[in-house]
């Protein structure tokens, strides 16, 4: 699987929208990209996947670049609540893969400030 | 609700007292799977399980077992407890049906071993 690149930590003000970029630069033709989100400590939540069509779902939008070599998850209008850590994921179809296993990096530590 | 749970959600316990984690999904899920969560490590895979009396080894393995005797339940079992598995674990679960891989976390335990 890809590796990924996220930065460390990221504030945004509540209501506004929060745009967190994930580097990946040696992605594959058959793998994917996925987010989750963990909130302190609870388990990771699944937010929303891409290939290479822009994605949108009730919890965020996903943007792919062309060349499939970043993405950027974007959460709309923010809130309090949406302070968590959030992992950019990269791999193959999960048919590919029978450990079905996920590879969490670091992730970016959002922070939603009042 | 679908929903993974987990028991105990906290356990401090002495090395060498086997202890057993449950983990139950109610989403007809094939697919479960176990993590451990250490800082600076990630989430990493410690078991997996395609379907009953199917299991297998993932990542970090060593000095745990588990189960899968009915669909459901997939409980961790450490026999012999140390204090190097003091850690936050998980349990997931994922059906095998649909394309996506969206995993469902559990709510996590946390474990102290002393």
């Amino acid at each position: 699987d890809a590796k990924t690149t996220q930065p460390t930590s990221m504030d945004c003000a509540e209501g506004r929208a929060a745009n967190l970029p994930c580097n990946h630069s040696t992605i594959s033709g058959n793998e994917y990209v996925y987010w989750y989100r963990q909130i302190h400590s609870q388990g990771p939540q699944y937010i929303i996947h891409g290939l290479k069509n822009n994605e949108t779902n009730e919890m965020a939008s996903l943007i792919i670049t062309e060349d499939r070599k970043s993405s950027t998850l974007i959460l709309p209008h923010a809130t309090l609540r949406d302070t968590a850590v959030y992992y950019c994921i990269v791999r193959v179809h999960p048919w590919m893969d029978s450990s079905y296993k996920l590879i969490f990096g670091s992730g970016t530590r959002l922070l939603v400030r009042p | 609700e679908a929903q993974v749970t987990q028991n105990p959600r906290y356990l401090i316990t002495v090395t060498g007292k086997k202890l057993t984690v449950t983990c139950s999904q109610n989403m007809n899920h094939e697919y479960m799977s176990w993590y451990r969560q250490d800082p600076g490590l990630g989430l990493r895979q410690i078991y997996y399980s395609m379907n009953v009396e199917v299991t297998d080894k993932g990542d970090v393995p060593e000095g745990y077992k588990v189960s899968r005797k009915e669909k459901r339940n997939f409980p961790l079992i450490l026999e012999s407890p140390s204090p190097n598995q003091t850690s936050l674990y998980f349990c997931a679960s994922r059906g095998l049906a649909g394309a996506v891989d969206t995993q469902y976390f559990g709510p996590g335990t946390r474990l102290t071993v002393l």
